[in-house]
């Protein structure tokens, strides 16, 4: 799977937009960006995942650039709820393929 | 409600004492595997199953050992626990279908002393 570069942290207000951005230069064709989030010492969750659209459900959106090498999740309307680590990791989409984690970047979501 | 089971939630116990955590999913999900996670070293794969008899390791199998007997189960053993198996471990399970979402149980924190 290929590497991907997450800041360590960011900061965000309540109620604004929560960009997070995601490098993975290396991604191979079949590899799709997913993204999962850690409350505190939680089970990570998933959140959404994307191959070259951008994708938006009810919990974020998913911007991937053309040449798929960067993407970014977006969290329209952060809160506090949303403080977390959050996680990008480029896979194949198969069920047989490991989930590997990075360091990820924390969201502090202030008041 | 669709959900990942864990038990125990915490333990605290002693090098030696063989311990079982159990994992259980109620989606019907083929894959399932468990995961260590520790400060700085992030989210470490230990072993992970395919179906009912089928089980790998993963990155971090040392000292553990798993079963699945049934679809639904995948307990996790340590025959002899050590201090260094001191982490926060998580059970997760998906389908093999699909987009793969990978739905993880609440987590044991477990120390050995």
């Amino acid at each position: 799977d290929a590497k991907t570069t997450q800041p360590t942290s960011m900061d965000c207000a309540e109620g604004r937009a929560a960009n997070l951005p995601c490098n993975h230069s290396t991604i191979s064709g079949n590899e799709y960006v997913y993204w999962y989030r850690q409350i505190h010492s939680q089970g990570p969750q998933y959140i959404i995942h994307g191959l070259k659209n951008n994708e938006t459900n009810e919990m974020a959106s998913l911007i991937i650039t053309e040449d798929r090498k960067s993407s970014t999740l977006i969290l329209p309307h952060a809160t506090l709820r949303d403080t977390a680590v959050y996680y990008c990791i480029v896979r194949v989409e198969s069920g047989y393929s490991t989930l590997t984690f990075g360091k990820g970047t924390m969201l502090l979501v202030s008041p | 409600e669709a959900q990942v089971t864990q038990n125990p939630r915490y333990l605290i116990t002693v090098t030696g004492k063989k311990l079982t955590v159990t994992c259980s999913q109620n989606m019907n999900h083929e894959y399932m595997s468990w995961y260590r996670q520790d400060p700085g070293l992030g989210l470490r794969q230990i072993y992970y199953s395919m179906n009912v008899e089928v089980t790998d390791k993963g990155d971090v199998p040392e000292g553990y050992k798993v079963s699945r007997k049934e679809k639904r189960n995948f307990p996790l053993i340590l025959e002899s626990p050590s201090p260094n198996q001191t982490s926060l471990y998580f059970c997760a399970s998906n389908r093999l279908a699909g987009n793969n979402e990978q739905f993880f149980g609440p987590g044991t924190r477990l120390t050995v002393l």
